[in-house]
């Protein structure tokens, strides 16, 4: 079984803050996805990494970095975290990005700003 | 407008009744999935397709191409079904996931 999982799931930070949030994968996935939840809005993507090194923005990356030194390893950062940062953030991975390919998902990071 | 439009938000039902989520999207996808997250957090994907129909135990998914339309069915559903139920696509142009905003179903006994 494809196993992701996520350092904390619970976590309460302070405005202005950097917060890591990480997550790993076991399966050897080229890609990887950071996505956050919020009521009503589904999920939306932040960024993803196709490789080691490589990363994408994806819908709102805007106060978000994220960090893929090692493949099964994908790292979200919260530079300067802010109120509206309040969320429910899920990691994802994937063998490849086309076709009728499954995203796996980890247990989410409830993350409360201060 | 979202590109996936779920319907309803929020559906209670008693237990054993039969339960119909449904899933409306407006870009050609390659394909579609229903996901399901329980209380905490975690997701586990439920189908993925891309045309007709899947049956797994007591849940079967169908989707038509042609109305850019999906359902999810519950038979004979039971408290432990009770969940967030989330309809994705992917977007056959840029192969981008798009996320519905979930159907919150409550199953009471």
């Amino acid at each position: 079984d494809v196993k992701v999982t996520q350092s904390s799931r619970y976590l309460v930070k302070r405005t202005g803050e950097k917060v890591f949030l990480e997550c790993v994968q076991d399966m050897d996935h080229e890609n990887m996805f950071w996505y956050r939840q919020d009521p009503g809005l589904g999920l939306r993507l932040i960024y993803f990494s196709y490789d080691v090194k490589m990363k994408e923005k994806g819908d709102i990356p805007e106060g978000y970095s994220v960090s893929r030194e090692k493949k099964e390893r994908f790292s979200l950062i919260l530079e300067s975290a802010s109120t509206n940062q309040t969320s429910m953030y899920l990691c994802a991975s994937s063998l490849f990005t086309s076709g009728d390919n499954e995203q796996f998902f980890g247990p989410g990071t409830r993350l409360t700003v201060l | 407008k979202n590109e996936v439009e779920q319907s309803p938000q929020n559906l209670t039902a008693q237990e054993g009744e039969f339960i119909t989520i449904n899933c409306s999207y407006s870009v050609g996808i390659s394909a579609l999935h229903w996901l399901q997250q329980h209380p905490g957090g975690g997701i586990v994907s439920l189908f993925m397709l891309s045309s007709g129909k899947k049956k797994h135990g007591r849940l079967i998914a169908t989707i038509n191409i042609q109305e850019k339309h999906s359902s999810l069915h519950i038979t004979a559903s039971h408290p432990r079904d009770s969940a967030v139920y989330i309809c994705a696509v992917r977007s056959r142009n840029n192969n981008d996931m798009r996320f519905g905003a979930g159907t919150r179903l409550t199953v009471k006994p």
